[in-house]
């Protein structure tokens, strides 16, 4: 079965430069997540997305962006990045019209690394 | 906002013996819980979720249960293996598009 798709799985980018992680959700899913997580952390909620719209919103830095398109898929845009931004950024997918509504898929993961 | 709490934060088992695993969430607005299983580097995969309508849901060797009024849900694994060593994270949110808060995990160890 098709899965969340990531990309790019790695990335390595310098202090304050800017980066952008796509994410092609699971077909037929009309909702996205992004999260963050650390090094032993948890996943954090970052923000989500339902038929193109924000849905919901966590704890996103002003610096970084998201949305939606057309055709489901999503982009986060990270720009003046941080030594601290270093984590592994996951995208995941549901539906609300699927008899397993709300189950979150996870994707690989982005591994974004700042130097 | 929701909080869920976990525990315990590690856990070592010797296989075959049960784990347990108790979340406790603070939105009584939270009506769907999942379980993820997390091996290192990797995603977080649903291992099995229970929604608000229900009080216990089994799959095989892991089963989960539910008390809304006490707005806590636990993970069982009964026959545990070495390859359920990993780290468990239980969650929480209100509905599709919504944010899945997540507690702070649990390394479980099974030891052969």
């Amino acid at each position: 079965a098709a899965g969340v798709i990531q990309s790019p799985r790695h990335l390595i980018k310098e202090k304050r430069e800017t980066a952008t992680l796509k994410c092609y959700p699971i077909p037929r899913h009309d909702t996205v997540y992004w999260y963050q997580q650390g090094p032993g952390q948890d996943p954090q909620f970052l923000i989500s997305f339902y038929e193109k719209m924000q849905s919901d919103k966590g704890s996103i830095p002003d610096r970084f962006s998201a949305q939606q398109f057309s055709d489901y898929h999503s982009e986060l845009n990270m720009s003046s990045l941080e030594l601290g931004d270093s984590a592994l950024y996951f995208c995941a997918s549901s539906s609300t019209t699927e008899d397993s509504g709300n189950t979150i898929y996870f994707g690989e993961g982005s591994w974004l690394t700042v130097v | 906002g929701e909080n869920v709490e976990q525990h315990p934060s590690t856990l070592s088992v010797q296989e075959g013996d049960s784990a347990v695993i108790k979340c406790t969430y603070s939105d009584s607005a939270s009506n769907y819980f999942p379980w993820y299983k997390q091996e290192l580097g990797k995603r977080p995969q649903l291992i099995i979720d229970i929604r608000s309508n229900v009080g216990e849901k089994k799959d095989q060797r892991i089963a989960v249960t539910l008390n809304k009024t006490a707005k806590h849900f636990s993970l069982h694994i009964t026959e545990t293996q070495p390859e359920d060593s990993a780290v468990y994270f239980c969650a929480a949110s209100i509905w599709s598009g919504y944010a899945l808060n997540f507690g702070k995990g649990t390394s479980l160890l099974v030891t052969p």
